[in-house]
């Protein structure tokens, strides 16, 4: 599974939009893009993922590039309650055996 | 509906003996994925279970971890002679398979192993 390279962490002003860049330049063709985060000791939860178009859900929204070496997450109205550890995730979809590959991720930290 | 629980949900014990930590996935889903967890890491990866069968362990560190899901639903991971080094939050997730929808992974809350 292709490397990612996310910013170890970042600010954001309460309501305002957060925007979590990704960088997979190694990227394959059968891959695709998730995202996952950690609030605190929770367990990951599954935000949201794409192939190639941008996708939206009513958690948030993905922006990958026409050339799939970076993408960015979108919180658009960013609350306390999203502040946690956001991993970017690149997978093939196999048809077994998908392990996610966590890197370091984003921590977000969401000020009021 | 219920979601993905593990028992215990925190466990203290002395070094060499053993524990078995259970996961109990959410109803229907046939893949099984167990992640070990350190303080401020990422989950990494341990074993993989589709159904019964153990599909993937290249991620069990060595032979004193094993896992098992003998019926295809609730599985155990076993760690026999624990050493300090086994302390962490120990994850469990499952997800529909990986033919039916997008593989997506729900995650349980864990169980927080400290070995002294």
């Amino acid at each position: 599974d292709a490397k990612t390279t996310q910013p170890p962490s970042m600010d954001c002003a309460e309501g305002r939009a957060a925007n979590l860049p990704c960088n997979h330049s190694t990227i394959s063709g059968n891959e695709y893009v998730y995202w996952y985060r950690q609030i605190h000791s929770q367990g990951p939860q599954y935000i949201i993922h794409g192939l190639k178009n941008n996708e939206t859900n009513e958690m948030a929204s993905l922006i990958i590039t026409e050339d799939r070496k970076s993408s960015t997450l979108i919180l658009p109205h960013a609350t306390l309650r999203d502040t946690a550890v956001y991993y970017c995730i690149v997978r093939v979809r196999k048809a077994a055996g998908n392990k996610l590959t966590f890197g370091g991720g984003t921590r977000v930290l969401v000020k009021p | 509906g219920a979601g993905v629980s593990q028992s215990p949900r925190y466990k203290v014990t002395k070094r060499g003996q053993d524990v078995a930590l259970r996961c109990d996935p959410i109803s229907g889903h046939v893949s099984l994925y167990w992640y070990r967890q350190a303080l401020g890491q990422g989950p990494e990866f341990l074993t993989y279970f589709n159904y019964e069968a153990q599909q993937d362990k290249s991620g069990l560190p060595n032979d004193r971890f094993s896992a098992e899901r003998p019926e295809g639903s609730i599985s155990t991971l076993t760690i026999q002679r624990t050493e300090q080094r086994d302390s962490a939050m120990y994850r469990c997730a499952s997800s529909l398979g990986e033919n039916r929808g997008m593989g997506t992974q729900y995650f349980g809350p864990g169980t927080r192993l400290l070995v002294l």
